[in-house]
């Protein structure tokens, strides 16, 4: 149980381009999601906290218009990377908490981004 | 400001030889202390959720412990498959974590 998926797993894409990454829930309804970001041999930096129905709330530092975060339903989130740039690149992962199971986040397998 | 701190930043062991990790916290209105494993290019596994100061939970070769100020992580008689980098957060609304430490088991 508490199976988290990301979609794609790896992205190349022009500077410029705009990107778009899922997260689903497979098998629960996830309360909220939330989005990382990762750089090599760094730790996990949270970029967003998203509920399903209303707008993320952004960590500072992070630039709402850049990251734009939808939470469509209870089993769905993306983040959308407009405007991607080579300082763009890193590894993105979701996570997302179970309904009534507490504070325990359950993470995806992330989305490694390249932007050239 | 929240902070957790994981020591040592690298650990190598042979098979069969214990050790303990460290985590060290100071998060406000804690809700829980959670240890997760993440092997490289993918996204952390979830191992344990404490709740309480001398609280304890189990699974395989590993042993998550609690107390007011830490928590560690035993693993007894690692195994090869073990390697990976051990992360530990401390959660509120939101996780904060630790840099992780990076296990190697050398067989």
């Amino acid at each position: 149980g508490a199976v988290v998926s990301q979609h794609p797993s790896r992205v190349i894409c022009k500077s410029g381009t705009s990107v778009k990454i899922e997260c689903r829930s497979l098998d629960f309804q996830a309360t909220t999601m939330f989005w990382y970001r990762q750089f090599p041999k760094q730790s996990l930096m949270l970029m967003a906290t998203s509920n399903e129905g209303s707008k993320a709330t952004y960590e500072q530092g992070v630039e709402k218009d850049k990251f734009l975060i939808n939470h469509a339903s209870l089993t769905l989130s993306t983040l959308t990377v407009t405007s991607a740039h080579p300082e763009d690149s890193s590894f993105y992962i979701c996570s997302a908490k179970v309904r009534g199971l507490g504070e325990t986040q359950y993470f995806g397998p992330g989305t490694r981004l390249l932007v050239l | 400001e929240d902070q957790v701190t994981q020591s040592p930043e690298a650990l190598r062991l042979q098979e069969g030889e214990s050790s303990s990790l460290n985590c060290s916290y100071t998060v406000s209105g804690l809700r829980g202390l959670f240890w997760y494993r993440q092997d490289p290019g993918k996204g952390p596994e979830f191992l344990f959720t404490l709740y309480s100061a001398g609280e304890e939970k189990e699974k395989e070769r590993l042993k998550a412990t609690l107390t007011k100020k830490e928590s560690f992580l035993h693993i007894t008689a690692p195994k090869p498959e073990d390697s990976a980098t051990y992360l530990c957060a401390g959660g509120n609304e939101k996780l904060t974590f630790g840099t992780g430490t990076r296990l190697t088991i050398i067989p």
